[in-house]
């Protein structure tokens, strides 16, 4: 059974700081990763979606990379600033069907 | 263009009572799911479609039925709530289930049940 694991839980950063969220899967054979903002009390947004043949996407300040063989996806958000905070959400797609969530990380950052 | 959309944004539902709670898209996505999201478990699958007429139990399917008479409908049923059954449910969905698809959310549904 697919597991999804985020390190760490929680992290505290000040602004400006650059930074790296990790996500892990436990089953190699997936379709596509995604990571996805959420805000307290509200949906999810996407951020990134990585497919299984990619190695890594960027969308403005913000780059994910994909390690399909060793079980592992990084976030990697430049220069942070306090509306960056947030929780973020690592989940995988296997064989077309839902995504499997990891907890998430819940970053604050601090002006 | 609204995307995912869900009804009701909020509910509080006494212990026993039932309740239908609508997902629509706009977006002529085939795929469709409905996830519940709990403090400490994270995102849970309830069930999902891949396509009108068609539904299928995910991983905490009990208590809860669906039905997707149109494409760019799924509804998600209590028909007797449980306390257990507090929750935010999530509705999502995406094109078909191949590799380059992203899933999208809607807001979310915030369920109390006393």
């Amino acid at each position: 059974k697919q597991e999804v694991t985020q390190i760490p839980a929680a992290l505290s950063v000040p602004e400006g700081e650059n930074l790296v969220l990790n996500c892990s899967f436990t089953d190699s054979a997936i379709y596509n990763l995604q990571w996805f903002r959420q805000d307290p009390g509200k949906g999810l947004t996407s951020l990134l979606l990585i497919q299984s043949s990619q190695r890594e996407q960027t969308s403005g300040r913000l780059n994910a990379s994909l390690d399909k063989s060793s079980g592992r996806s990084t976030l990697y958000i430049a220069a942070s600033q306090p509306g960056d905070s947030a929780t973020y959400l690592c989940a995988v797609s296997q064989a077309g069907t839902a995504l499997i969530f990891g907890k998430g990380t819940t970053l604050s950052v601090s002006s | 263009n609204a995307g995912v959309t869900q009804t009701p944004k909020f509910r509080v539902l006494k212990t026993g009572q039932s309740m239908t709670l609508l997902c629509a898209q706009d977006m002529n996505h085939e795929y469709m799911y409905w996830y519940r999201q709990d403090p400490g478990m994270g995102l849970r699958l309830i069930h999902y479609s891949v396509g009108e007429g068609t539904t299928a139990k995910g991983e905490v399917p009990d208590g809860y039925n669906v039905s997707r008479l149109k494409k760019q409908n799924f509804l998600l049923g209590l028909e007797s709530a449980a306390p257990s059954q507090t929750s935010v449910y999530f509705c999502a969905s995406t094109i078909t289930g191949l590799s380059g698809n992203e899933q999208f959310f809607g807001p979310g549904t915030r369920l109390t049940v006393l």
